[in-house]
């Protein structure tokens, strides 16, 4: 399977503090990327962090990628309840099509 | 700038029905994917235009799901006949090429009887 696979499945933590969800792959990839999904926007993209980089930052968001690992962590800082939603790891292959894990559904309790 | 239209947003049909959606992609842009979704989980590709021809349909039921992409632009996702495993969200995206980023609809929830 070419899915990536999410950790935790489910998070929960107040307002304000950090929330860390981590994706591990199995195949080699072009990039990776991160989406959310709620039920009032959908599912929107937030970062794409390519094979050859290592961190990259968006507003509160702090992606890494360790590609010897086949790994990948999204941090979300300072967290606000309109975070609370569903969050996909997606591996870029070749032919950029998007291979989505199950997700982490994030809580975030005001 | 509008964003991904698809319609309609909610169908509920009786097994052995045909339904049919519809999509149409941001302006511009040339890739459009189908993509299916049960719930609890993530989308799953089912197929991937690029302009008019299909480059991926590998996880199309092809027995019973077809799709066009008529002059490049609108798409129509069909299933004939319904099953009542095909109870699902289905997702229409559109990127500018196959190395952007994607834009998803609000996609369809079918529900069959």
């Amino acid at each position: 399977s070419q899915q990536g696979e999410e950790d935790p499945q489910a998070l929960s933590i107040q307002e304000g503090e950090n929330a860390t969800m981590n994706c591990s792959y199995k195949t080699s990839i072009n990039n990776l990327q991160w989406y959310r999904q709620n039920s009032g926007r959908g599912l929107v993209h937030l970062i794409l962090i390519r094979s050859n980089e290592r961190e990259k930052h968006s507003g509160r968001l702090r992606v890494t990628l360790d590609t010897s690992k086949k790994s990948s962590s999204l941090l979300i800082t300072a967290s606000r309840a309109a975070d609370t939603a569903s969050y996909f790891c997606v591996q870029g292959s070749g032919a950029n099509n998007l291979f989505f894990g199950t997700g982490t559904r994030l809580t975030v309790i005001p | 700038e509008a964003g991904v239209v698809q319609s309609p947003r909610y169908k509920i049909i009786e097994k052995k029905q045909p339904v049919a959606f519809w999509c149409n992609p941001i302006s511009g842009h040339n890739t459009l994917y189908w993509y299916l979704q049960n719930l609890g989980q993530g989308p799953e590709l089912l197929i991937r235009y690029e302009n008019e021809e299909a480059v991926d349909d590998s996880q199309l039921p092809k027995d019973r799901f077809s799709a066009e992409r008529l002059k490049g632009v609108d798409s129509t996702l069909k299933i004939q006949p319904a099953e009542l495993g095909d109870s699902a969200v289905y997702l229409c995206a559109s990127s500018l090429t196959s190395s952007n980023e994607q834009f998803f609809g609000p996609g369809t929830r079918l529900t069959v009887l």
